[in-house]
């Protein structure tokens, strides 16, 4: 079983949908990155958290330490949006950078 | 400022060849991490350097090497290339190496023939 398990693995929605991802993982962290990769490979880093809640615009990131649970939520979504997400963590037995990823969610926001 | 860069970003070498990639990361960060993008085994941790030691270092073969340099700018190393090699080599950096945001580079896409 990987470390990161991320649902769904492909999404397609409709411009304006309400999009949820969700990032389940089973070790234990000191931080939750939500990353965000175009066509190309240019990977984006959209929020790091390590409890509670972030909203950035659309974007909110949710996390629940307790039950190893994190939400990304894209509010009215854009064909902009189109994109893969990729939950990774920050493993709190290792030291440093070291990030360990899932395996990705390709959202696809149609027109 | 300027973001972090990757030199080369396209790359065809040859089995048996070795390479070496660049990485020059965001002003005043310390740290640089690099990855290995690839269709069949996603996004994986190859190693970490902070203040040119390396602190981390994932499960690949010696084939793969790194350094960093005293102005943080990092060099990663493949030798004896394999087609299984074939992939996109992401950097990234960071203030320090704790508790930090990650800025990555564009990456650069290595094919082996």
């Amino acid at each position: 079983k990987n470390e990161v398990e991320q649902s769904p693995q492909n999404l397609t929605a409709q411009e304006g949908e309400f999009i949820t991802i969700n990032c389940s993982y089973s070790v234990g962290i000191s931080a939750l990155h939500w990353l965000q990769q175009h066509p190309g490979g240019g990977i984006v880093s959209l929020f790091m958290l390590s409890s509670g809640k972030k909203k950035h615009g659309r974007l909110i990131a949710t996390i629940n330490i307790q039950e190893k649970h994190s939400s990304l939520h894209i509010t009215a979504s854009h064909p902009r949006d189109s994109a893969v997400y990729i939950c990774a963590v920050r493993n709190t037995e290792t030291s440093g950078s070291r990030l360990t990823f899932g395996e990705g969610t390709q959202l696809t926001v149609n027109p | 400022k300027a973001g972090v860069t990757q030199t080369p970003r396209y790359l065809i070498k040859t089995r048996g060849q070795q390479v070496t990639l660049s990485c020059s990361p965001i002003s005043g960060h310390r740290s640089v991490s690099w990855y290995q993008q690839t269709p069949g085994q996603g996004l994986q941790f190859l190693f970490e350097y902070f203040s040119e030691t390396q602190r981390n270092k994932g499960n690949f073969p010696g084939r793969f090497s790194g350094r960093q340099f005293s102005n943080s700018r990092s060099e990663m190393n493949v030798s004896t290339l394999e087609l299984g090699d074939s992939a996109l080599y992401l950097c990234a950096s960071s203030w320090t190496s704790d508790y930090y945001e990650q800025y990555f580079g564009p990456g650069t896409r290595l094919t082996v023939t």
